[in-house]
């Protein structure tokens, strides 16, 4: 069964740097989302993207984040210079445009640290 | 913003029981889901609910949507040890284009062998 996938699945980085999330949706499917999970939280929102632009984003996601599709199978989520934070899991999902319109499938996420 | 309210926090439980969790909302939603996390992993769809009152199987796992579309419940019977988890409920309003969901704070389950 196809899935999402993510790399890599955990970054350590230094504040201040720059990190880029990958991931792969699902081949058929048409609308990206970028999700975060602080430790022990619930599941928050950061963007969605569709048509090659942003549909909707959070006030969480600011000007330090960015998200690109570079080509026909990856997109990714930049954090330009990371601050403490930032540190969470990552989720990328994808839903499909016809039949199962509006299930949301999740990758396994992207455990970020910042020290 | 909205929010979606989850109870119980967390359920102790003996394998074989059943359970069940539920979700309210202040707002009306267009579509609730339900996801399952186990640590370290990302959520995995368990059932979407579309129409208000709807009532839907998955095996084990049964939910229904509520009519005021500002509630749902998510039943488990006869559980397992692999049903340990976090459970979160998901609601979302598909409008046009991409459409994020928003997330309950989840119940997390504990099953006692």
């Amino acid at each position: 069964e196809p899935e999402v996938t993510q790399t890599p699945s955990h970054q350590v980085t230094q504040m201040g740097q720059e990190v880029i999330l990958r991931c792969v949706p699902i081949s058929n499917h048409l609308y990206f989302y970028w999700y975060r999970q602080i430790l022990g939280q619930k599941v928050e929102f950061l963007v969605s993207f569709y048509n090659n632009e942003i549909s909707e984003k959070s006030e969480i996601f600011d000007d330090q984040f960015s998200v690109e599709r570079p080509d026909g199978s990856n997109f990714t989520l930049k954090i330009r210079s990371t601050k403490l934070e930032d540190s969470a899991m990552y989720f990328c999902a994808s839903n499909e445009v016809r039949h199962r319109l509006y299930e949301q499938y999740f990758g396994p996420g992207t455990r970020l640290t910042v020290t | 913003g909205q929010q979606l309210n989850q109870s119980p926090q967390s359920m102790f439980i003996q394998e074989g029981e059943d359970v069940s969790m539920n979700c309210t909302s202040s707002s009306i939603f267009n579509t609730w889901l339900w996801y399952k996390q186990d640590p370290g992993e990302g959520p995995v769809l368990l059932i979407a609910l579309y129409k208000a009152g709807e009532l839907t199987s998955n095996g084990r796992l049964t939910a229904q949507f509520g009519i005021t579309r500002k509630d749902s419940f998510l039943n488990i019977s006869a559980s397992i040890p692999s049903d340990v988890g976090i459970y979160f409920c998901a609601g979302q309003n598909w409008i046009q284009g991409a459409q994020k969901l928003v997330f309950g704070q989840g119940t997390r389950l504990t099953i006692n062998p």
